[in-house]
């Protein structure tokens, strides 16, 4: 299975700050991965697909680059409601799907 | 407007069985892959299975295998995760999720239900 490891696991950012989370794959698998946005007691929310396509009604300070075996999701003016836990998923193979372990925002 | 709805979920001793529902509307349910993804207190995502279109095919993470089963009912647009021989460790919220690569599935999930909370203790 592919292995995804998130980093940092928790981080602590002002509102309007540039927030960058790291993902990275244990083998390389393209641009087959997903970002989502989950805070607590909710469902995870997609944002980000095919590593850097912005899902429909995302705000554009939202963004995903990478491929291969190394991805970054960036927020680039950290927003108040942006506080919670970030995911990413590959979907290059399977089974299994694979999840990164998380990265909590929390405010400063 | 999507909708996926759970449930089924709540208190199983261990060994016990359990039966998830997921209702969807506002799509043409027929026509995606659906997966259930689980999340344990406190912990992260992790995908449990999927089911094809027609339910022709079936994939299992191992840790599930032989234990629990996925089916679907497109007559109904309904989803279901039967859960046998549970274990304090499948202890987790419960959540259904489209698939949006079509045809193909095995992709990333665009919808997601709110979530049914499955306790396996004595």
């Amino acid at each position: 299975a592919i292995q995804l490891t998130q980093s940092p696991s928790s981080l602590s950012a002002s509102v309007g700050d540039r927030v960058t989370i790291t993902c990275r794959a244990s083998q390389g698998i393209s641009s087959a991965l997903a970002w989502y946005q989950q805070k607590p007691g909710k469902a995870p929310k997609l944002l980000i697909y095919d590593a850097s396509s912005l899902e429909s009604g995302v705000p554009s300070r939202f963004s995903g680059s990478g491929s291969g075996t190394d991805f970054t999701l960036t927020i680039s003016s950290l927003q108040p409601e942006d506080f919670a836990t970030y995911y990413c998923q590959q979907f290059n193979s399977y089974p299994p799907l694979t999840f990164g372990g998380g990265t909590k925002v929390e405010i400063k | 407007e999507v909708q996926l709805v759970e449930s089924g979920g709540g208190l199983v001793q261990p060994g016990g069985s359990l039966r998830l529902s997921c209702a969807a509307s506002g799509f043409t349910f027929s026509s995606y892959w659906m997966s259930w993804v689980r999340q344990a207190p406190g912990k992260g995502l992790e995908w449990v299975a999927n089911i094809k279109q027609d339910g022709s095919e079936k994939y299992y993470v191992d840790s599930v295998k032989g234990r629990f089963t996925i089916s679907r009912d497109n007559a109904k647009n309904s989803l279901y995760l039967q859960m046998n021989s549970l274990r304090a460790e499948d202890t987790a919220v419960y959540y259904c999720a489209r698939d949006q690569s079509v045809p193909l599935g095995g992709g990333y999930f665009d919808y997601w239900g709110q979530g049914t909370l499955v306790t396996v203790s004595s």
